[in-house]
This record gives C-alpha cells, sequence and structure tokens, in this order.
C-alpha cells in the first residue's frame, strides 16, 4: 500500500511552457484534492474532486487544470507557466466518511519553480 | 467563513523544554479540528485530531484540546526532541464540507 504517489518530485520550467503534475492513490478514496504551499505560507487548495468525473474549484484554480477519470489518478496541469507558480504542490486523498473528520492523507509533494 | 489562526513562528525551543503552539479557529457548524506535521522535505501526516468540544487527541506525546468556549485547539508537549523539529499546520473541517481550512503553519526548532 504505497498511499499517495507524486512525480515528478522537482522540477524546473520556464515561462510559458507547460508540464502535467501526476498524482495517484490506491487507497480507492473517493476524495482527491491540489494544494500548493508557498515559503511561509499555509496550504491553499487549487482544485479538488470528489469522485471521478467530478471536478470543482478550490481558493486559487487560475492557471490550472484538473481531471479525474479514474478513482486512482488526478492529474494537474499548468498550460502557461508563470513565475508567481513557482511552489511546492501537495496531492491529497480521503474517504467520506459520513460525519466526517475528513482526515487526508498526504503525498510527498513536488517542488517547481519557474523562471 | 472558516478560518484558522496559528500563532506566529518560528519557534525555537530547547531540547525538554514544553512547548505551546496555539490555535484558533472560526467556523460555521461544528467542525472537526486536526493538527497536521511536515518533517522537512516530507508530505503532511495527520498527528491527532478531535471532532467534538472537550475531546482530547493525543500522539507521540503531543496532546491537543477542543475547546469550544474559547474556539481554541492548542498544541501541547511535555518535554520536546531534536526529532520534533518540523512546521506544524493547525486545520479544521466542517460538517458536510469536503475541504479542510488550513492555518499558516509554525515551523519548530529544537536545539540539543
Amino acid at each position: 500500500n504505497a498511499g499517495v504517489t507524486q512525480t515528478p518530485k522537482f522540477r524546473i520550467l520556464k515561462i510559458g511552457q507547460s508540464m502535467t503534475l501526476q498524482c495517484t492513490q490506491d487507497m480507492n478514496h473517493n476524495y482527491m484534492y491540489w494544494y500548493r504551499q508557498d515559503p511561509g505560507m499555509g496550504l491553499k487548495l487549487i482544485y479538488y474532486s470528489v469522485g471521478a468525473g467530478i471536478t470543482d474549484k478550490g481558493e486559487v484554480p487560475n492557471g490550472y487544470n484538473v481531471s479525474r477519470s479514474t478513482t486512482e489518478d488526478f492529474p494537474l496541469r499548468l498550460e502557461l507557466a508563470a513565475p508567481s507558480q513557482t511552489s511546492v504542490y501537495f496531492c491529497a486523498s480521503s474517504y467520506p466518511e459520513l460525519r466526517g473528520p475528513y482526515e487526508q492523507y498526504f503525498g510527498p509533494g513536488t517542488r517547481l519553480t519557474v523562471t | 467563513g472558516n478560518s484558522v489562526t496559528q500563532m506566529e513562528g518560528p519557534v525555537t525551543l530547547s531540547e525538554e523544554a514544553f512547548l505551546t503552539i496555539n490555535c484558533t479557529y472560526t467556523a460555521t457548524g461544528y467542525p472537526s479540528l486536526f493538527w497536521y506535521v511536515q518533517y522537512p522535505g516530507e508530505g503532511l501526516q495527520l498527528l491527532l485530531k478531535a471532532t467534538k468540544a472537550d475531546d482530547k487527541g493525543s500522539n507521540k506525546g503531543f496532546e491537543a484540546t477542543y475547546r469550544k468556549e474559547t474556539t481554541s485547539f492548542h498544541l501541547e508537549k511535555g518535554s520536546v526532541q531534536v526529532s520534533d523539529s518540523a512546521v506544524y499546520f493547525c486545520a479544521l473541517s466542517v460538517e458536510g464540507a469536503q475541504k479542510l481550512v488550513f492555518g499558516q503553519g509554525t515551523r519548530l526548532t529544537i536545539n540539543p
């Protein structure tokens, strides 16, 4: 049971390039999330998904896209990279218990630098 | 709206010192409260949680009590170790919402 895995661990992009951050979980969790963590800041929710085929915006969705074709995978796409997207990106998943508390399980993160 | 406020960091302590990291929240409804820990170079992992007022969460010597009257969930440990050096995040989730709201994190460094 690997939990939540993310690839790549590190990436440097030039301005205007595009890339996809991969996230996979093997816990059969319905809910998946993408966060970004800027230095000295908490986590901000980019997008989330409550099941295959269903996605919704979080606090900071601009500049990103997601898809959820399977329960296991939740890739995050950056179409036109900008320096403001330099951050550490975390994927998480959870199982929707009837009354919560919605504990989330996190991947190890992808450190992205855009120059 | 829902929000979490943590004490400003960074916090630096000597080994075996007593630790308190303050966390207060604002929430609609009846939130569940969490402390997550992030060790260097790793993702977040759940440290402890509490789901209703007066519950005490505990793990690895850390404790936090859900205080509804003061809307607080302060993290405490009686005797810290160098291995406790990490960033600590307080978070809440509100019943019916599938999302966590995080505080800004508090960096803790323990010196030998």
